[in-house]
């Protein structure tokens, strides 16, 4: 166990639709990255916040939105879904934001199946 | 852009037999970590180990080492003794201190043990 928990494990859902996917990170860890895994692409990174605050932004879609709450969960929020949107998003946690910020703990993922 | 390169998409080896993974990168940055992550059937991704660019040192950790050699821009794996369950996708990533936890990762190699 990690110790980042993201809820839901799966979600099933249409085309056109919008979800939110969220993520607890590690207890005093004030980073939280969020990863893509498809059949195309791979893992790849999307984003990353640090105490609230956007720090960086991958090959994240204009569709995709992301956030990070005062009690430092974080919340993917993914709209006008498409089929190729169908993935395991990963939540990742670290201590710091940066160089030497520590190991990089992945929660279990979020299954999204957009039909 | 930095790159990661596991050429091996799919190992079967039978149970006790050694086996290794590779992983070439690619990064114009002199400053950087490499990663390994499992992922399980079950689909999470479990932390291996991390070494960063100024440390060539081979690391062994139980019936796991891996070599790290500059020269040639490498960082293998090697699972000794292999188990049933070790089988599971292998991922080995690139951190630049500059985008500190942006990883950039291989397609990963498939392991799979036969007993």
């Amino acid at each position: 166990d990690s110790g980042v928990t993201q809820t839901p494990k799966h979600l099933i859902t249409a085309t056109g639709q919008r979800v939110t996917l969220r993520c607890s990170p590690r207890s005093g860890d004030l980073s939280v990255y969020w990863y893509q895994q498809s059949l195309d692409q791979g893992l790849q990174f999307l984003i990353h916040y640090y105490n609230g605050e956007e720090r960086a932004k991958g090959n994240i879609l204009e569709r995709f939105s992301a956030q990070q709450f005062p009690d430092l969960h974080s919340e993917l929020n993914l709209s006008s879904l498409e089929l190729g949107d169908s993935a395991l998003y990963f939540c990742a946690s670290s201590e710091g934001g940066g160089a030497n910020t520590g190991e990089l703990f992945f929660g279990e993922g979020s299954r999204l199946t957009v039909l | 852009a930095q790159k990661v390169t596991q050429a091996q998409t799919e190992i079967s080896v039978v149970e006790k037999e050694d086996v290794t993974l590779d992983c070439v990168y690619e990064t114009r940055d002199t400053t950087y970590y490499l990663f390994w992550y499992k992922q399980p059937p079950s689909g999470e991704l479990v932390f291996l180990i991390r070494r960063n660019s100024f440390d060539e040192q081979n690391e062994i950790s139980g019936r796991y080492s891996w070599n790290f050699q500059k020269s040639t821009s490498s960082f293998n794996f090697t699972i000794t003794a292999s188990q049933v369950v070790d089988s599971a996708v292998y991922f080995c990533a690139l951190d630049l201190f500059a985008s500190a936890r942006q990883l950039t990762f291989g397609s990963g190699t498939q392991l799979t043990v036969l007993p």
